[in-house]
């Protein structure tokens, strides 16, 4: 069957862009995570959705940085205002319920230049 | 908070050699713990993983065993492939959301 699937799989943009990321999650997964993996380094938890509910957005490093589930199936995250820092890997997991195996995406990776 | 450390790579291995990636953890609780794989080009994957104290999860020829009294998950393999070349991560699930913390990945390099 089809697995996570995230678009565009490359995304470069110039330094105070706004960026959309989409995920796909695996048909009838409740939960979803944002994970963001800089270079060199193991993902980091960014935000979890149960359903179309954002249960826990700890990990979100600005308010730059919005996520949403409307329909409890697609989510995007949305960065605003781009910085260099904010280059990285974006990691997209979905699992069956929260605490069940994680399925992740192949990632989008962004540059800002 | 919780937290993963792994040891650091790059580790570069003849083929048929013994694999050991060490990982430690600090949490809260009784998390499970994982271990993912990377290979070039390639998303993440799950390789294996303990529920509780005293599980071994094993896979591919992979083991690590859930080792409560010194916090750690070790990685062990007895004889390494050039197709096990790859970035392994260790990880746990933290809280109830099923969360997971990683740790910072190790690059395995096997020569023929």
């Amino acid at each position: 069957g089809a697995g996570v699937s995230q678009s565009p799989r490359y995304k470069v943009a110039k330094r105070g862009q706004d960026v959309a990321l989409r995920c796909d999650p695996i048909s009838g997964h409740v939960s979803l995570f944002w994970y963001q993996q800089a270079l060199g380094q193991g993902p980091e938890f960014l935000t979890y959705f149960q359903n179309e509910a954002q249960l826990d957005k700890s990990g979100l490093p600005s308010d730059r940085f919005f996520a949403e589930r409307p329909e409890g199936s697609v989510s995007t995250l949305k960065i605003q205002r781009t910085q260099q820092e904010d280059s990285a890997v974006y990691l997209c997991a979905s699992s069956l319920r929260g605490v069940s195996e994680q399925y992740f995406g192949p990632g989008t990776r962004l540059t800002v230049t | 908070g919780d937290s993963v450390t792994q040891m650091e790579g790059p580790v570069t291995l003849s083929e048929e050699a013994f694999l050991t990636i060490n990982c430690t953890y600090t949490a809260t609780g009784y998390p499970s713990l994982f271990w993912y794989v990377q290979y070039p080009g390639e998303g993440l994957q799950l390789l294996l993983k303990a529920t509780k104290a005293d599980d071994k999860g094993s896979n591919k020829g992979f083991e690590a065993t859930y080792r409560k009294e010194t916090t750690s998950f070790h990685l062990e393999k007895g004889s390494v492939q050039v197709s096990d070349s790859a970035v392994y991560f260790c990880a746990l699930s933290s809280g109830n959301t099923g969360k997971l913390i990683f740790g910072q990945g190790t690059t395995l390099q096997v020569k023929p």
